[in-house]
């Protein structure tokens, strides 16, 4: 069981915009910022979004971070077959003295 | 550039040990956070321990405390992960992934090692 709660999966057809959810608690997401991460099949992970809100160069504006109190969320506008992947919410935890990852989402462009 | 390169993976029984390397180039060991992240096949991401950049604080999951050690090695700029005690749930993809600050509980993971698959199985 993941410290941070996503949605094990998410779809859409091309062109639509999904969202994801990422749900933790005031020692994780509720006092410290959260970052994205890609996964692409059969690769390692790669950075999406970090510090809540901001997109490293070279991640197209069609993503964006959100957060509000202890949920954070990754919307994905005008959907591409090359978003077909898993995603994952991470933030450090100042109970756990760690970082935590959110169990991933895989997405599905159908 | 900045790149991870992770070797060491092998396949162990229960109970024995092994030694991952991540050698970093383009960047210091010294200045920055670097972790240990792993993945159980067909599951997800896991954060396994991390050393800091400044003073050397490190910090382990619950799951692996006491059984698995990081370590760095500055005259080469590499990063050690020691894992003793191995059990098949130990058994995984293991990834080592750079801060963008010296502290630990700061910033975010980028970039990513490409990986060294674990298996623990008699």
């Amino acid at each position: 069981q993941s410290v941070l709660t996503q949605p094990p999966s998410a779809s859409g057809t091309p062109g639509q915009r999904v969202t994801i959810s990422c749900f933790g608690s005031s020692s994780n997401i509720g006092s410290n910022t959260v970052n994205w991460y890609q996964q692409l099949p059969g690769t390692a992970p790669k950075l999406l979004i970090y510090n809540d809100n901001q997109r490293p160069s070279g991640v197209p504006d069609r993503f964006s971070g959100s957060k509000s109190g202890t949920s954070a969320s990754l919307a994905i506008s005008g959907l591409q077959s090359e978003d077909e992947a898993d995603y994952y919410c991470a933030a450090w935890d100042d109970s756990l003295n760690g970082w935590v990852f959110g169990g991933g989402t895989k997405l599905t462009v159908l | 550039e900045v790149q991870l390169l992770e070797s060491g993976g092998d396949l162990v029984q229960p109970g024995g040990s092994l030694r991952l390397s991540c050698a970093a180039s383009g960047f210091s060991l010294s200045s920055y956070a670097v972790s240990w992240v792993r993945q159980a096949p067909g599951k997800g991401l896991e954060w396994v321990s991390t050393f800091s950049g400044s003073g050397g604080s490190t910090y382990y999951a619950d799951s692996v405390k006491g059984r698995f050690a990081i370590s760095t090695d500055h005259s080469k700029n590499t990063l050690y992960l020691q894992m003793n005690s191995l059990r098949a749930e130990d058994t995984a993809v293991y990834y080592c992934a750079k801060g963008t600050v010296a502290a630990a509980a700061l910033g975010w993971f980028d970039p990513w090692g490409q990986g060294t698959l674990v298996t623990v199985s008699s």
